[in-house]
């Protein structure tokens, strides 16, 4: 059942504590995304990754880190430098071929909340 | 800076009407036109993409494109209760990354 997972589902930090959310697919696809989600708003680029080994800064990097040691998870580390990281994230994957139809599809999601 | 906008809504309709959505974006050289679906709570899910200018139609959903007017639309034929969710408008250029609009959310009446 080819698909993106992520967990937990819910995750709750208190101040200063880093965490770390999980994204894995079985979809063989090349590229792996992180967005954020706050009510009401769109979606935000964290990070990306288009090839194992190799990721770029998206629009809202700081405060975030990410690792691609395999081409099938790409683990999010929300760390104390972010101050506002209450919200919905969302890691989402797709074939990198260069083409028009390349298609981002989505993982169930995360919602962090600060205590 | 690319932007994509969608009026936020709430766009409301009755059963069995059409729903028309709008986005539009900033970038040019846009290629590729993406309808994702989201009910609350929930991440989004692909309904549909066209890359080329006129309407591309899958069930109960049509999308029209216009580059030239720099326009993207969702038709929501038969709208029924359970479309009523926030649909977003997503842009991509070759090998570049998506730029999501902020979404618009469809009631549905019964």
């Amino acid at each position: 059942d080819g698909g993106i997972t992520q967990s937990p589902k819910y995750l709750f930090r208190k101040e200063g504590q880093n965490v770390t959310l999980s994204c894995e697919q079985n979809l063989n696809h090349d590229a792996m995304y992180w967005y954020r989600q706050d009510p009401g708003q769109g979606l935000r680029l964290i990070y990306y990754s288009q090839i194992v080994n190799d990721f770029q800064k998206g629009d809202i990097a700081e405060g975030y880190s990410v690792s691609r040691e395999k081409k099938e998870s790409f683990p999010l580390t929300v760390t104390s430098a972010q101050k506002n990281p209450t919200a919905f994230y969302l890691c989402a994957s797709s074939i990198f071929s260069g083409s028009r139809t390349d298609t981002q599809y989505f993982g169930p999601g995360t919602r962090l909340t600060v205590l | 800076q690319k932007e994509v906008e969608q009026n936020s809504g709430p766009l409301s309709v009755p059963e069995g009407a059409i729903a028309s959505l709008n986005c539009t974006y900033s970038d040019r050289g846009s290629q590729s036109f993406f309808w994702y679906r989201q009910y609350s709570g929930k991440s989004p899910e692909l309904i549909m993409f066209i890359y080329s200018n006129g309407d591309k139609e899958d069930g109960r959903f049509t999308a029209q494109l216009n580059k030239a007017s720099q326009y993207v639309s969702l038709l929501i034929r038969d709208s029924q209760p359970s479309d009523s969710a926030t649909y977003l408008c997503a842009v991509n250029n070759y090998g570049q990354n998506f730029v999501f609009g902020p979404g618009t959310r469809l009631s549905v009446l019964p």
